[in-house]
């Protein structure tokens, strides 16, 4: 059974420092990988995905992510930090043998940032 | 705005009523996903559509819980009996079947008192 891992809970970054965020995810192939952030109480808005090809992919808002097959990861980064980028971040696996494209969720991680 | 649109935005019940939630996708998109999200947890998968065929429920579906996407357009989700354990933020999500990219609605938040 797939599974993802978010193992950082809250991340406190000043604005202007660069931030990552990790993502762990267990699949017995390549999944499907993909980044949303979530302002509170709103839903969830997608910043990257990785299907194939390149693994370092770009998102919006600056952000991008690097798919590493033999960690297992698919970590977020940004090099410099807005206030608005304050939100929570998720990471999601869909199975690639799962016709359906169902998600599976980590359970994110929480950024503050600042002054 | 053409995005998925919820309603209602938030739902105050007492415990042992029935709830619907309603979701619009975007117009185009043929497959539809309802999510449940709790307090400090990530969405988890409850129900997915494709047109009008509900083709797999999750398992956390109990059988208070029903589905429906009619006409392969809007979709609602219904809780019968609601427990205090159904409190949660519910979020639809819409894709294209070859696209396999879900877009999210801004989701219902359900308080059971």
């Amino acid at each position: 059974a797939q599974s993802v891992t978010q193992p950082d809970i809250h991340i406190t970054v000043s604005e202007g420092a660069s931030l990552e965020l990790r993502c762990n995810y267990s699949y017995g192939a390549t999944p499907y990988l993909f980044w949303y952030v979530q302002s509170p109480g709103q839903g969830l808005q997608l910043l990257l995905k990785y299907f194939s090809g390149d693994t370092l992919v770009q998102g919006i808002k600056g952000f991008e992510a690097e798919f590493k097959r033999s960690q297992s990861s698919f970590n977020l980064r940004k090099p410099s930090v807005h206030w608005s980028d304050a939100a929570e971040y998720f990471c999601a696996v869909g199975a690639t043998t799962d016709s359906w494209g169902k998600l599976q969720f980590g359970a994110g991680t929480q950024v503050v940032v600042t002054p | 705005d053409t995005g998925v649109s919820q309603d209602p935005r938030h739902k105050i019940t007492k415990r042992g009523q029935n709830v619907t939630f309603r979701c619009d996708p975007i117009s185009e998109h043929n497959r539809l996903y309802w999510y449940r999200q709790t307090l400090g947890q990530g969405p988890e998968f409850l129900t997915y559509f494709q047109n009008e065929a509900q083709l797999e429920k999750s398992r956390l579906l109990s059988d208070r819980f029903s589905a429906e996407r009619p006409k392969g357009s809007f979709s609602t989700l219904e809780i019968q009996r609601t427990e205090q354990g159904d409190s949660a933020m519910y979020l639809c999500a819409s894709s294209l079947q070859q696209k396999n990219i879900q877009y999210f609605g801004a989701g219902t938040r359900l308080s059971v008192l």
